[in-house]
């Protein structure tokens, strides 16, 4: 596609219940983020998916979270058990390949967990 | 891990008015990005840059990898500049991000 695409927009939840979250990467992007970012505050590295190589899952912060890529374009991000504090908007990027060039953002995914 | 500190976090101007914005880094990196995050929460690219300077129109950006530091300049302000310009660093593969300075461009 054009761009990254994220959905929802937007999602309410009642807690305790599951979530998904999806991106949609730049087509021939090799690379993909997840990010977090609360209110009023910067973003959170959730995880990076690169090529066929295991993913870096060092940000994420509990084990309610998890994330795949599927053929090496969609991601899914996964909550389980939602709770208050997962409110946040989550953002994913992607990139050519990771680290050395330049990444591009969805719109983001406003998680409200009530 | 690396740090990536940003200044000032706060900044107030006229409209017309310059300004610079700081982002200090603690190790040596690979890749450099400044975005603006609009008020609508999207993130807007508006520099890749390592090392060296580029320029885009009013925007202009220098970055100095030996000495861990990159600024943004901010020229003859408008309005629509308001919002929270953001660096970011390449570690290991991710990126990690300063905490922002947020823009008030006052008319």
């Amino acid at each position: 596609g054009a761009g990254v695409s994220q959905s929802p927009s937007n999602k309410v939840t009642e807690k305790g219940k599951d979530v998904e979250l999806r991106c949609d990467p730049i087509s021939g992007h090799t690379a993909l983020y997840w990010y977090r970012q609360s209110l009023g505050q910067g973003l959170e590295f959730l995880i990076y998916f690169q090529g066929n190589s295991a993913p870096d899952k060092s940000g994420l912060p509990s084990d309610r979270f998890s994330a795949e890529r599927t053929g090496g374009s969609v991601s899914t991000l996964t909550i389980q058990r939602t709770q208050q504090e997962d409110s946040a908007v989550y953002l994913c990027a992607s990139s050519l390949d990771a680290g050395g060039t330049e990444a591009f953002f969805g719109q983001g995914t406003r998680l409200t967990v009530v | 891990g690396i740090q990536v500190e940003q200044s000032p976090p706060d900044l107030i101007l006229q409209e017309g008015a310059n300004s610079t914005l700081r982002c200090n880094f603690s190790d040596s990196v690979n890749n450099l990005q400044w975005f603006h995050q609009n008020p609508w929460g999207q993130l807007i690219n508006l520099f890749y840059i390592p090392s060296g300077t580029k320029q885009n129109g009013r925007l202009s950006a220098t970055t100095v990898a030996t000495e861990r530091y990159s600024l943004l300049y901010i020229s003859s302000s408008q309005t629509t500049d308001s919002g929270v310009y953001f660096c970011a660093v390449d570690q290991g593969g991710k990126l990690i991000f300063g905490q922002g300075t947020e823009l008030s461009v006052k008319p």
